[in-house]
């Protein structure tokens, strides 16, 4: 059974620094590229960044890049999200997901919220 | 790049047909023939479910009753018989023009 599981939430000062991370089982995780994505209280989807297979290929939304920085450990079969210099508006819950082809996810964690507040 | 939705709420009769819209700013037909074109649903408190891939390919386990079609730019999503276990958001989504990855705004499908 596919299972994705995130961690690292929380609440965090703007400007602020926070590493979430999505451990992966039930597949081959280096077969698959991955994905986050996250989604603001009461509002859509928004897709944020993707890592290929060998990290060599890290594509990032414009609203996140510079600040943000994906990377995998393919040994721990984990993918990470560095996020730094937190704004407000990045407040969300941010799901992991398995890309099924082409940027579309098909397996996505149960999420975990962010919370960007002074 | 821009994903449209309509409508963006839907009240439905069970046993009534549903149909979303969904229209992207440029065409989604690759080069190798095929079109990246996905359908989510986002039922209250999950996380979203891929249903429809490269137009209209039912993923395993997702029942009959949703269709996906169109070309180019403008696609529908059709539920032939709606149930109540289908309340929720349903978003559409485009990965090949990457950077952006894009998800349409959503439509929000509610049992009248």
């Amino acid at each position: 059974e596919v299972q994705l599981v995130e961690s690292g939430g929380g609440l965090v000062q703007p400007g602020g620094s926070l590493r979430l991370s999505c451990a992966a089982s039930g597949f081959r995780f280096t077969n698959h590229w991955m994905h986050w994505v996250r989604q603001a209280p009461g509002k859509g989807l928004e897709w944020v960044s993707r890592i290929d297979p060998d990290s060599r290929i890290t594509t990032h939304a414009d609203s996140v890049r510079g600040r943000f920085t994906i990377s995998r450990d393919n040994a721990k079969n984990t993918i990470y999200l560095q996020m730094n210099s937190l704004r407000v508006e990045d407040t969300a819950v941010y799901y992991c997901a398995r890309d099924l082809v082409w940027n579309a996810p098909d397996y996505w964690g149960q999420g975990t919220l962010v919370t960007v507040s002074s | 790049f821009v994903m449209t939705q309509t409508p963006l709420s839907l009240s439905v009769i069970p046993g009534q047909p549903a149909s979303i819209s969904c229209k992207a700013s440029q065409s989604l037909l690759y080069s190798d023939g095929r079109t990246y074109l996905f359908w989510y649903l986002q039922k209250p408190g999950q996380s979203p479910q891929l249903l429809i891939s490269e137009v209209s390919n039912r993923l395993s386990g997702v029942p009959d009753r949703f269709s996906g079609s169109g070309s180019g730019t403008d696609f529908t999503l059709t539920i032939s018989r709606v149930e109540a276990e289908d309340v929720g958001v349903y978003y559409c989504m485009q990965g090949l023009h990457i950077p952006q990855v894009t998800f349409g705004p959503g439509t929000k499908l509610e049992i009248k």
